[in-house]
Formats: C-alpha cells, structure tokens, sequence
C-alpha cells in the first residue's frame, strides 16, 4: 500500500499569510495526487486534481504543485473561510489511500 | 446540482450487521463510479471501498480492514449505492460518507455527501 505523510499536522498563521503543506508519498504516484478542504463538522470538499488542477469553483489563491512522491499545497494570502483542515490523498493505485491532515488554525 | 443523501447509521451492538444507503441526485449515476469513506471521531478520512460501472463490471475494491466484512452494490435504477457492513467491530465507529467519484488523472472524490454515523458499542 502507498502511504501518505503530510507535514506539517498543524500551523498557525494569520490571515493574509502565505500557508504551505507538504505531502510525501511512500513510492511514485506520478501526478494522481488530490487535495480536499475539511471545516469542522462538514464533509470533505475537492480543492485540488491531478497535484495542481484546480476544482472549478475553487479560489485562485490555492495551488498544488509536485509530482513522483512530494508534493505541496499552496494558499497564498489565507482567508478566514481558509481555516480548516486539508487532506492530500494518492488516486493512482488501490487503496486509496489518505495523508493523516493538516490542520490550519487562526493564528 | 450533485445531492448525496446517506441514510441507515446508528447504533450497533459489536458483531452486528448494518446497511447504508446512498440517494443520489443531480447527475447521470450509472455514468460514475461511486465510493464510501469514513472518519472515525477526531480522526482523519479512510477509504473503505469503490464500486465500478456497468461497463466495468459493478467490479469493487475494498481496504484491507473492511474486506470480506463490507460489501459495496449499487441500482442503477434507483440511483442508490449501498454498504453492507457486517460482523462490526467497535475501531469500524465512525462517520460513513458516500462519494460521488471521478477519474481525473486520479481517482478523485468529486462530490461528497453529508454522512452517516455509525456507532459500534455494547
């Protein structure tokens, strides 16, 4: 099974700042790498496809970038809608399977 | 507009057998493969399993810790995808989600509904 780690499991920044999330993948997934957004008590949402696609409706300010096993989730000046926990998650191979989350909380 | 709509948690006695089902609207469901995934209190997201389409089969895939308990099916007729979750354990206590799922250089959770909890306890 590909494992999924992400870094950092939690950051405090301030609106305005500049927030990166990295995720590793334990072998290469080429690009078949996702992002979701999760705010506390609701259901995942779809923010990023193919490690840098953004999901249509989606703010400019959210990037991904990356291919093989490392990539990144850029939010360039954060929002105060922003502040939620974000999942990366390997869809190249069966199982399917999630980074443990980041969560990005109000400085 | 996509609308998932989960229904059939509660609570279980461990060893105990439930069903969930998923009501789907908005799109053409026999088009799409469908998923479950959970979140068990506090924690993060677990796939559970993927169901294919017609064309494919109805073929499934399941993660290592439900496989041969849970059982995905869907009708395209009803537009309803459903999980038989049999011989619960309490670790299977958490928030069930259905998903509507697409291939996009990646298999991806396009749209997700609002979740069902389940709660495996004596």
């Amino acid at each position: 099974d590909i494992q999924m780690t992400q870094s950092p499991s939690s950051v405090s920044a301030s609106v305005g700042d500049r927030v990166t999330i990295t995720c590793r993948a334990s072998q290469g997934i080429s690009s078949s790498l996702v992002w979701y957004q999760q705010k506390s008590g609701k259901a995942p949402k779809l923010l990023i496809y193919a490690a840098s696609s953004l999901q249509s409706g989606v703010p400019s300010r959210f990037s991904g970038s990356g291919s093989g096993t490392d990539f990144t989730l850029t939010i360039t000046s954060l929002q105060p809608e922003d502040f939620a926990t974000y999942y990366c998650q390997q869809g190249g191979s069966f199982p399917l399977t999630f980074g443990g989350g980041t969560r990005v909380e109000i400085k | 507009e996509v609308q998932l709509v989960e229904s059939g948690g509660g609570l279980v006695q461990p060893g105990g057998s439930l069903r969930l089902s998923c009501a789907a609207s908005g799109f053409t469901f026999s088009d799409h493969y469908m998923d479950w995934v959970r979140q068990a209190p506090g924690k993060g997201l677990e796939w559970v399993g993927h169901i294919r389409r017609k064309p494919e089969g109805y073929t499934t895939d399941y993660a290592a810790s439900v496989k041969g308990r849970f059982f995905i099916s869907r009708d395209d007729s009803e537009n309803s995808l459903y999980l038989q979750m049999n011989s619960l354990k309490t670790e299977d206590t958490a928030v069930y989600y259905c998903t509507r799922t697409s291939w996009r250089s990646a298999v991806c959770f396009e749209d997700w509904g609002q979740g069902t909890l389940v709660s495996v306890s004596s």
